[in-house]
């Protein structure tokens, strides 16, 4: 099946620890995205890649990084810069071209958790 | 920029009554408009989306919206909810430019109660 796979669903990090969440897509989708959930404040964008090797900033970068060495992966690292890191997290894929598939396809998300 | 406002944090209705749950945007740029609904601990499901054409647009689970430019709205709304319709929902926004069409801004959620 196609579709976006992030893993784990959930994880669990001490203080002070970087940590890696993981998001795979088999939907030849040039464009991937990260955002991030609390509640009450719907979905803010982290980091964002339209094509291999390239990445932008989003809204809320700071204690976050991202790598795009392949076109089906787009994994977070949460470092230990980041200040307050528990949160669902998103990813999602979409096209970058215009047309009538134009929409962006979200994984199940990852619930980090600073304990 | 771009910013989308959903007036409603919360929306309580019976079963079997109609609802609608409002959506604003702020745009210097055409757009794409969507909505998507999220059950707990689950990822952003598409019920519909305004790319061109007829603003009225159709979705998934018996859902519409309609796009009204003047009034930069994309309200959703559904004749008859179900209890299985009890979720969040999430309006959102992108520039209609080629590169950033699905990088969506999105508004603080609505959540839909329904209660028999």
């Amino acid at each position: 099946d196609g579709g976006i796979t992030q893993s784990p669903k959930y994880l669990f990090r001490k203080e002070g620890q970087n940590v890696t969440l993981s998001c795979e897509q088999n939907l030849n989708h040039d464009a991937m995205y990260w955002y991030r959930q609390d509640p009450g404040q719907g979905l803010r964008l982290i980091y964002y890649s339209q094509i291999v090797n390239d990445f932008q900033k989003g809204d809320i970068a700071e204690g976050y990084s991202v790598s795009r060495e392949k076109k089906e992966s787009f994994p977070l690292t949460v470092t230990s810069a980041q200040k307050n890191p528990t949160a669902f997290y998103l990813c999602a894929s979409g096209t970058t071209g215009i047309g009538a598939n134009t929409e962006a396809f979200f994984g199940q998300g990852t619930r980090l958790t600073v304990v | 920029a771009q910013s989308v406002t959903q007036l409603d944090s919360q929306v309580p209705v019976f079963e079997e009554a109609p609802v609608e749950l409002r959506c604003n945007y702020s745009s210097s740029v055409s757009v794409y408009l969507f909505w998507y609904v999220q059950y707990p601990n689950q990822g952003l499901q598409l019920l519909l989306k305004y790319l061109s054409g007829s603003t009225l647009v159709k979705g998934i689970n018996g859902f519409e919206a309609e796009f009204n430019k003047s009034q930069t709205s994309f309200h959703l709304r559904k004749p008859s909810v179900h209890i299985s319709d009890t979720a969040e929902y999430f309006c959102a926004v992108s520039s209609s430019y080629t590169g950033t069409a699905s990088k969506l801004t999105f508004g603080t959620g609505t959540r839909l109660q329904v209660t028999l």
